[in-house]
């Protein structure tokens, strides 16, 4: 199983470049979501989706916009970046649409190292 | 609003001995998951433990267990006969039942396991 697939796996961009990172999960996971992981602050989750069609904001959401078409992808775009969107970037999903007392296991992908010059 | 706080940045243990890293965390909800997250070097985050907050007995999962203290917010994990497999990056989770598919990670801790 591929499980959660990400892609680019390292990316530098301009400052005010745009650039979308993809997200595929192949487990047929309602919940999907995006974190960003800097030195020393833990992950921080920026957008999720607890379906397709559903989007919410996390903590960490300006700068970023995300869509969900298909229950299989959630892709994260950056319109504009900017130095201070240098992180790495993870990708997450499980197998619940957030159904209290049935709260799965996360399922991550390998992250995506993205550096804003 | 959800914190969570992990104090201790660095640890190490010998190999086959056990150590416990702590986790604090902040919460007004009543009903919550915590969890232990591992983050090898590989960067691949990985399920190591979950507690349901409503649950008084700890979970246990092989070598690993948790000491879920719910009046004091503290959530440690006990790693015994530690394993260079177990050198790694910790995380401490909380998830809120109203809050519920926001996950709020701590800062957290690396774990050297010296041979």
């Amino acid at each position: 199983n591929a499980g959660v697939t990400q892609t680019p796996k390292f990316q530098v961009l301009k400052t005010g470049q745009s650039m979308t990172l993809q997200c595929a999960q192949d487990m047929n996971h309602e919940y999907m979501s995006w974190y960003r992981q800097d030195p020393g602050m833990g992950l921080r989750l920026i957008h999720y989706s607890v379906g397709a069609g559903i989007t919410d904001q996390g903590e960490v959401p300006n700068g970023y916009n995300v869509s969900r078409s298909t229950t299989e992808d959630f892709p994260l775009r950056l319109l504009s970046a900017a130095p201070s969107q240098t992180s790495v970037y993870f990708c997450a999903s499980r197998p619940t649409s957030g159904s209290w007392g049935d709260t799965g296991e996360l399922f991550f992908g390998e992250g995506s190292r993205l550096t804003v010059l | 609003a959800q914190t969570v706080t992990q104090s201790q940045p660095e640890m190490s243990v010998q190999e086959a001995e056990t150590v416990t890293l702590s986790c604090t965390y902040d919460t007004s909800e009543s009903d919550y998951y915590l969890f232990w997250y591992k983050q090898p070097p590989s960067r691949q985050m990985i399920l190591v433990i979950r507690q349901e907050a409503y649950k008084q007995q700890n979970a246990t999962e092989n070598r690993f267990s948790v000491n879920f203290q719910k009046a004091a917010k503290s959530f440690s994990l006990k790693i015994s006969d530690s394993q260079l497999g177990d050198a790694a990056m910790y995380f401490c989770v909380l998830e809120g039942a109203i809050t519920g598919n926001q996950f709020y990670f701590g800062t957290g801790t690396s774990l050297t396991v010296i041979p």
